[in-house]
């Protein structure tokens, strides 16, 4: 069956430089979910995504936004890159005729900041 | 404190063993509860959804009493596969966020 798809899989960038994370939902999911994993720590909720609008929010910093698109995909921009954002970034998607809380989980994005 | 309670670990079992993991919860507004399964460096992977009434797939009994705000998971005749961090995972009323504990390490040895 397919999975949520997250590109890339391994980023390294400098501090202060941008990076873009996509995220392409299961098929027929209509919901996204952004996730951040630090070394060590447990996923901490960013933001979500319900029919390309914005449905709930975590602690996103500033520097970062997100949008999702017509295709349901999804990108997080994350700007003015720190040494602490390095983590695992997680996208996870639902659908509402499932378990609508059933989230899935993509394989992440590891973000290094050098 | 953390809104989703667990004994860190590490728990070493011998393989056939039962283990059984506690999670307490602190908003009473939690609507849904999960447990999730997380190996190395890789993504939550769903358990199991767990229900008032408890639950049972195969191995795995997942029990929650809302009163007391705790959720439990039973691993009966643990396999070497069943090696991994345990998540418990609650999902607040009127949220779509899930609220993930800091996990159980599980390791089963031969």
């Amino acid at each position: 069956a397919a999975g949520v798809i997250q590109s890339p899989r391994h980023l390294i960038k400098e501090k202060r430089e941008t990076a873009t994370l996509k995220c392409y939902p299961i098929p027929r999911h209509d919901t996204v979910y952004w996730y951040q994993q630090g070394p060590g720590q447990d996923p901490q909720f960013l933001i979500s995504f319900y029919e390309k609008m914005q449905s709930d929010k975590g602690s996103i910093p500033d520097r970062f936004s997100a949008q999702q698109f017509s295709d349901y995909h999804s990108e997080l921009n994350m700007s003015s890159l720190e040494l602490g954002d390095s983590a695992l970034y997680f996208c996870a998607s639902s659908n509402p005729w499932g378990s609508p809380d059933t989230q899935y989980f993509g394989p992440g994005t590891r973000l290094t900041v050098l | 404190r953390k809104e989703v309670e667990q004994d860190p670990g590490p728990f070493n079992v011998p393989e056939g063993a039962t283990v059984a993991f506690n999670c307490t919860y602190s908003n009473s507004a939690s609507q849904s509860f999960f447990w999730y399964r997380q190996d190395c460096r890789k993504e939550p992977k769903l358990l199991m959804s767990v229900y008032s009434s408890g639950n049972e797939d195969g191995r795995f009994t997942a029990q929650l009493n809302r009163a007391s705000q705790y959720i439990s998971l039973l691993i009966r005749d643990s396999k070497l596969s069943d090696s991994a961090t345990y998540l418990c995972v609650v999902r607040d009323t009127g949220r779509r966020a899930l609220t993930f504990g800091s996990g159980t390490r599980l390791q089963v040895q031969p």
